[in-house]
């Protein structure tokens, strides 16, 4: 089956200064990817994806890349500030039949920005 | 989102114990999930169900079951509770395709 793997698990940046997290997937059938934030006792929520026919989107300060060959996607936030402080998940979604598609998701990231 | 329910939000049961764990939906999708959530070990696929009649196993599925009553309605069940089953539970729904989920609030459970 599919494995995500997800790095860094924790990372603190200074507000204003840019964060990127990285992951990795093995199933090159995989062609959807969302990236899922978790506020703290609160329920994840999708804040942007991307399918493997586009190599990057945007939305606002967070970007979203893939690269295919390679079989990895990052989430890119710049201009961070303190409400982007959050628990990250990746995730990569494959082929479950009968036209229906499964999450697997990485371990997530640990996002702290320092004001 | 208010439209993924689960209930109970906190629940503290002991070992050997039953328990069920309820998840709705108003969101008219008929793909519905249940995972677990721990500490550093991201969200774990236990079942899911693609509509009424269809149940499938995920990733952890050892000491659940799950009834989907109704579109709507998906339950998890623990036969018999043991310690490492404490964790954070999300149900999740999608439409069709699959692809984006959407995430109820949560049920917290300890087993003592």
């Amino acid at each position: 089956g599919e494995n995500v793997e997800q790095h860094p698990s924790t990372l603190s940046v200074q507000e204003g200064d840019s964060a990127v997290i990285k992951c990795t997937y093995s199933d090159s059938a995989s062609n959807y990817f969302p990236w899922y934030k978790q506020e703290l006792g609160k329920r994840p929520q999708l804040i942007i994806d991307i399918r493997s026919n586009v190599g990057e989107k945007k939305d606002q300060r967070i970007a979203v890349t893939l690269n295919k060959t390679a079989k990895h996607f990052s989430l890119h936030i710049t201009e961070t500030q303190p409400e982007d402080s959050a628990v990250y998940f990746c995730a990569a979604s494959t082929y479950s039949g009968a036209g229906s598609y499964q999450l697997t998701f990485g371990k997530g990231t640990k996002l702290s920005v320092i004001p | 989102d208010a439209d993924v329910t689960q209930t109970p939000r906190n629940r503290i049961t002991k070992t050997g114990k039953r328990i069920m764990l309820e998840c709705s939906q108003t969101k008219g999708h008929d793909r519905m999930y249940w995972y677990r959530q721990d500490p550093g070990l991201g969200l774990r696929l236990i079942y899911y169900s693609f509509d009424v009649k269809d149940i499938n196993k995920g990733e952890i599925s050892d000491g659940y079951s799950v009834s989907r009553q109704a579109q709507a309605k998906f339950s998890l069940s623990l036969e018999s509770a043991i310690p490492n089953q404490t964790a954070l539970y999300f149900c999740a729904t999608s439409d069709h395709g699959g692809e984006t989920q959407y995430f109820g609030p949560g049920t917290r459970l300890l087993v003592l």
